[in-house]
């Protein structure tokens, strides 16, 4: 299967430790999207890159959130001294900049945090 | 990017038309209109995407009105395996991120 894989699929925690997850991209795509989704909500968008270049950030991460691509293909998403309202499902999306106009984004099956 | 509004909620029997409607008044020339879903524990799955023609692919066909206000996404035969959240998301040409709202989940019975 050459779609986007996140590893773990789920974790718990305990509230103070550090968490990080993996994405690895669709191989061709040169952009990858790290977003955040809550029950009954649409996603949250947190941060993108292009290769390894970090280029947006959303509010939403705070300094106790950093993301990384170090060598333009898979990425890590590290929270730092997790918070209860941190459980969620994080979700990594890639897709392809051709021209004016991206290639759709594909998504993968999201890592579950739960922070106890 | 503007914002969307779509019903929280539809039913559909199978085997009939699914239409998900969706307001977008505030769109601007360059924005194009997005369709994604998400079957339950999974991550979101493109559908479709259109800027101002009508476009179809094998998975649904996108209806958007002339004055772009509103769109309508059509899933001409709905299954069961097709009961997901539905989004509806504007997006510029230039941005690279989708902004999701909560979308409509639809339920197909049988």
């Amino acid at each position: 299967d050459t779609g986007v894989s996140q590893d773990p699929r789920h974790k718990i925690t305990k509230r103070g430790q550090n968490v990080t997850f993996r994405c690895d991209p669709i191989s061709e795509h040169n952009r990858l999207y790290w977003y955040r989704q809550t029950l009954g909500q649409g996603p949250e968008f947190l941060t993108y890159f292009q290769n390894e270049a970090q280029l947006e950030k959303s509010r939403l991460l705070s300094d106790r959130f950093s993301a990384e691509r170090p060598k333009g293909s898979f990425s890590t998403l590290e929270i730092q001294r997790t918070e209860q309202g941190d459980s969620a499902m994080y979700l990594c999306a890639s897709s392809s900049s051709t021209g004016p106009l991206n290639t759709e984004a594909f998504f993968g099956q999201g890592t579950r945090l739960t922070v106890v | 990017d503007a914002k969307t509004t779509q019903p929280p909620s539809m039913d559909c029997a199978e085997g009939r038309a699914a239409n998900l409607p969706c307001n977008h008044s505030t769109i601007s020339g360059n924005e194009y209109v997005y369709w994604y879903r998400q079957i339950h524990s999974q991550g979101p799955q493109y559908i479709i995407h259109g800027l101002k023609n009508n476009e179809t692919n094998e998975m649904a066909s996108l209806i958007i009105t002339e004055d772009r206000k509103s769109s309508t996404l059509i899933l001409p035969h709905a299954t069961l395996r097709d009961t997901a959240v539905y989004y509806c998301i504007v997006r510029s040409y230039n941005t690279d991120k989708l902004i999701f709202g909560t979308g409509t989940r639809l339920q197909v019975f049988p």
